[in-house]
């Protein structure tokens, strides 16, 4: 089971881009990368995902180089409300007896006006 | 279209008594999951569901904890005797296969 280790805080301000990296030496052939959102009191939200090289949607990019031993999301001209916790995930998308998320810590980003 | 609901949003019971959390998935979603959440931690897998099979378990603490799915649709987390140590927030997710996971508010938990 592929194990992802990303900063336990980040700051930034407002405007600003954010790119969170979020590294998994031991990712398998089969697995993907999953970013989710958390604010206080809610459950995660899912924000992107991807296999290899970039992957964008209306609020992030995620970028995954060649060896994908790694993978940065990043936020495009960050507010106040994106102030959450962040987490990566790396799992394999085939449903079979070893299929399992590991949710670590999180990154607990902070946005400064 | 709803979100997936649990209930309650709040629990404060006294150790050594029951409790039980309820949850309604997003309709269709054939999967369901429960973890626990500790503060400052990331969600933990107690039990995963494929339509109304608990197909991986290996994370729930038997003794204490059980799950059900009736018909595959909602789901019923349950403990007994609770622990000081149960005191967490337990979250509730669905989905579609191996897909994106759409997460319930979650039930806070206090064992006094």
């Amino acid at each position: 089971l592929a194990k992802t280790t990303q900063p336990i805080s980040m700051d930034s301000y407002e405007g600003q881009e954010v790119n969170i990296t979020c590294s998994h030496n031991n990712i398998a052939t089969n697995d993907y990368i999953t970013w989710y959102q958390q604010f206080p009191s809610q459950g995660p939200r899912f924000i992107i995902q991807g296999y290899k090289t970039k992957v964008t949607n209306e609020v992030a990019s995620l970028f995954i180089p060649a060896d994908r031993k790694s993978s940065t999301l990043s936020l495009p001209r960050v507010s106040l409300s994106d102030t959450a916790v962040y987490y990566c995930l790396v799992g394999d998308m085939e449903w079979d007896s070893n299929y399992q998320l590991i949710w670590g810590a999180g990154t607990k980003l902070i946005i400064k006006p | 279209e709803a979100g997936v609901v649990q209930s309650p949003r709040y629990k404060i019971i006294e150790k050594k008594q029951p409790v039980a959390f309820w949850c309604n998935p997003i309709s269709g979603h054939n999967t369901l999951y429960w973890y626990l959440q500790n503060l400052g931690q990331g969600p933990e897998l107690l039990i995963r569901y494929e339509n109304e099979e608990a197909v991986d378990d290996s994370q729930l603490p038997k003794d204490r904890f059980s799950a059900e799915r009736l018909k595959g649709v909602d789901s019923t987390l349950k403990i007994q005797p609770a622990e000081l140590g149960d005191s967490a927030v337990y979250l509730c997710a669905s989905s579609l296969g191996v897909g994106e996971q759409f997460f319930g508010p979650g039930t806070r938990l206090t064992v006094l």
